[in-house]
């Protein structure tokens, strides 16, 4: 099994320029995620689903869109990129598990190896 | 608000030390979880809890759900444990799975 697998591992772009970040997972998850990770802060979550053909905003979701057509497969696009949008990009996805009150809980998470942007 | 702090930010040790990493948080919580950032800047999750403690070789994890509190040990301490420690929690008002992450530690054990 390869896990939680991200393409490109590196990119480097021009402001305006458009792209798309592909992570893979070969664990029949139903969750995924896509984080951002910028120096001094936490992991912040762009956007996530929660099923195939479910997508939902996260924290900071503007200027980021996603799709997620096979279970198995969540694209990031960057429509018009910006240097705010300089990061390193993880992927990640865990199963769903629900607590003794029915409650949807998020299992462990597994992730990618990051993908590395520059936006000049 | 919900808020996750992790304490220290950096930790310096020799290797052999016993090492306590501390995690709080504002409000209920379903679950924590703790990862490891290697250098190479890969993240595994290391434990996942939302009661109790738990023990996976020389790490372990516990949790005190009345304080709003966990904590993450490492006993006999190696250079190779040398990586960023993150908590992370899902708050019961967050929908989705959501989950809110600490700053990280840095850990850094030498020879």
């Amino acid at each position: 099994n390869a896990g939680v697998t991200q393409t490109p591992k590196f990119r480097v772009l021009k402001t305006g320029q458009s792209m798309t970040l592909l992570c893979a997972q070969d664990m029949n998850h139903e969750y995924m995620y896509w984080y951002r990770q910028d120096p001094g802060m936490g992991l912040r979550l762009i956007h996530y689903s929660v099923g195939e053909g479910t997508t939902a905003k996260g924290e900071v979701p503007d200027g980021y869109n996603v799709s997620r057509l096979k279970k198995q497969n969540f694209l990031l696009g960057l429509e018009s990129a910006a240097p705010s949008q300089t990061s390193v990009y993880f992927c990640a996805s865990s199963y769903s598990s629900f607590s003794g009150t029915g409650i949807p809980n998020t299992g462990e998470l597994f992730f990618g190896e990051g993908s590395r942007l520059t936006v000049l | 608000k919900n808020e996750v702090e992790q304490s220290p930010q950096n930790l310096t040790a020799q290797e052999g030390e016993f090492i306590t990493i501390n995690c709080s948080y504002s409000v209920g919580i379903s679950a924590l979880h703790w990862l490891q950032q290697h250098p190479g800047g890969g993240i595994v999750s290391l434990f996942m809890l939302s009661s109790g403690k738990k023990k996976h070789g020389r790490l372990i994890a516990t949790i005190n759900i009345q304080e709003k509190h966990s904590s993450l040990h490492i006993t006999a301490s190696h250079p190779r444990d040398s990586a960023v420690y993150i908590c992370a929690v899902r708050f019961w008002e967050t929908s989705g799975s959501r989950l809110t992450f600490g700053e990280g530690t840095q850990l850094t054990v030498n020879p």
